[in-house]
């Protein structure tokens, strides 16, 4: 089992839509949340980060944290064309041991906006 | 800041053939970091570098990777010899906070035939 679970879809919806994106982890150590978002042939270009559970927005963007469940999200309002990419989930150790600048990533999702 | 800058973007070589690698991270970043990205794995982290020492090599393949970051604005990832299974996008990133977020160069597309 992977350390970071994420759909890899294709996602298709429509302009104007509410996007939802999900990851699941099982190492219990994670502390640092992260989402990228990477445009075909480019670098990921990080979109959020978070610290512990909670939520954090940023324009149309809403992350959210589940540290009991595991579980993280990311919520796109109003969807455009432009958002058309594949978000990874990314996530990192608290302080201690070896592991602690490691960023783990998800598989990615693959998000279309159509018009 | 121009960002992380990672040169050549595109390499293609052929198989046996010694190839370079390399990586300027943002200035003042203490973290770097060498990922590999292809279809089937995703993004998969190779070693990473704090304050210019290498801190875990485990992602590493084979002995035919090697990296070095002999100052704190350059590193270089070599594979020699080279084999068309490394084909693939290379990315370096470096970050400034201990477990924040990394800011990822365009990478490098290696073709290896």
């Amino acid at each position: 089992q992977k350390e970071v679970e994420q759909d890899p879809g294709p996602l298709s919806v429509p302009e104007g839509a509410i996007v939802s994106l999900n990851c699941t982890y099982s190492n219990s150590a994670f502390q640092y949340f992260m989402w990228y978002r990477q445009y075909s042939r480019k670098g990921p270009e990080l979109l959020m980060y978070t610290y512990s559970s909670g939520n954090k927005e940023d324009g149309r963007f809403t992350a959210q944290v589940d540290k009991s469940s595991k579980y993280i999200s990311l919520f796109i309002r109003d969807s455009q064309p432009s958002d058309s990419a594949t978000y990874l989930c990314a996530m990192s150790a608290s302080a201690g041991g070896t592991s602690y600048g490691k960023l783990t990533f998800g598989q990615g999702t693959i998000l279309t906006v159509h018009p | 800041d121009a960002g992380v800058i990672q040169s050549p973007r595109h390499e293609v070589t052929e198989m046996g053939q010694e190839v370079t690698l390399r990586c300027k991270p943002i200035s003042g970043h203490d973290y770097l970091f060498w990922y590999r990205q292809t279809m089937m794995r995703g993004l998969e982290l190779l070693i990473y570098f704090n304050n210019n020492v290498p801190i875990d090599d485990s992602g590493m393949p084979e002995d035919r990777f090697s990296a070095k970051m002999p100052n704190a604005s350059f590193s270089t990832l070599k594979i020699q010899p080279s084999e068309p299974r490394d084909s693939a996008v290379y990315f370096c990133a470096s970050s400034l906070v201990q477990g924040g977020g990394a800011f990822f160069g365009q990478g490098t597309r290696l073709t290896v035939v």
